[in-house]
């Protein structure tokens, strides 16, 4: 979407850390989400952080929201091959619209 | 115990027809929406709903009319199918605050 924007493809090794970027325009966005959709499957959320945060951790995720320069990350500790998928981030500035970015396509190797 | 359900998951028809898909939740959730993603993967609001009052629609043509009986359910109706509507439809539910559920989506292929 043109509201949000992220990088489309990112190859990591199996064991590393995975950053993926998005930034998004909408200054009034409440929350931020990120989403994880696999082959042919539907989307499932990953986390979701509040405008007012600037940092959530879950487990291998980490989100950092800089919210001057607009700027959401997702990080995933430790890799793995069950971490390839297309990572969507998304904002939600009213209660009824969600804004996607266009997907990053991580692809773990061996 | 699916909390977004829709269906059919697949769907193959003739350009011209006219199809519905079907979305339930059983999350209580008071608000509804239709999403599409295209070949790209590329993901767009097509309507929301909120206590069954349609409250967005994207410059969705007419064709397409969704209709929500009560809080629980939006289907989707689209009439004279063309090539183009091809697509995975997503449905999903949202609490005001909270995150969004979404369906497993439904693969339209119009031939």
């Amino acid at each position: 979407g043109e509201d949000v924007e992220q990088s489309l493809f990112l190859s990591v090794r199996e064991g590393d850390s995975s950053v993926i970027n998005c930034t998004y325009t909408d200054s009034s966005s409440t929350y931020l989400y990120w989403y994880k959709q696999e082959p042919g499957a539907g989307l499932q959320l990953l986390t979701y952080i509040f405008s007012n945060m600037d940092m959530k951790q879950d487990q291998r995720l980490t989100v950092l929201l800089n919210k001057k320069d607009k700027h959401l990350s997702l990080r995933i500790a430790d890799t793995q091959t069950g971490d390839s998928a297309i990572y969507f981030c998304a904002e939600s500035s009213n209660d009824y619209k969600l804004s996607f970015g266009a997907g990053t396509t991580v692809t773990v190797r061996a | 115990d699916t909390a977004v359900s829709q269906t059919p998951k697949y769907l193959v028809t003739q350009m011209g027809n006219d199809k519905s898909i079907k979305c339930e939740q059983n999350l209580g959730h008071d608000t509804m929406y239709w999403y599409k993603q295209d070949s790209k993967k590329f993901l767009k609001i097509m309507f929301s709903y909120n206590n069954k009052e349609l409250i967005i629609n994207e410059t969705v043509p007419n064709r397409f009319s969704p209709k929500s009986p009560d809080k629980a359910h939006l289907n989707l109706h689209i009439n004279s199918l063309e090539l183009g509507d091809s697509a995975v439809y997503f449905c999903a539910s949202s609490v005001r605050g909270g995150g969004y559920t979404f369906g497993s989506g439904t693969r339209l292929t119009v031939v």
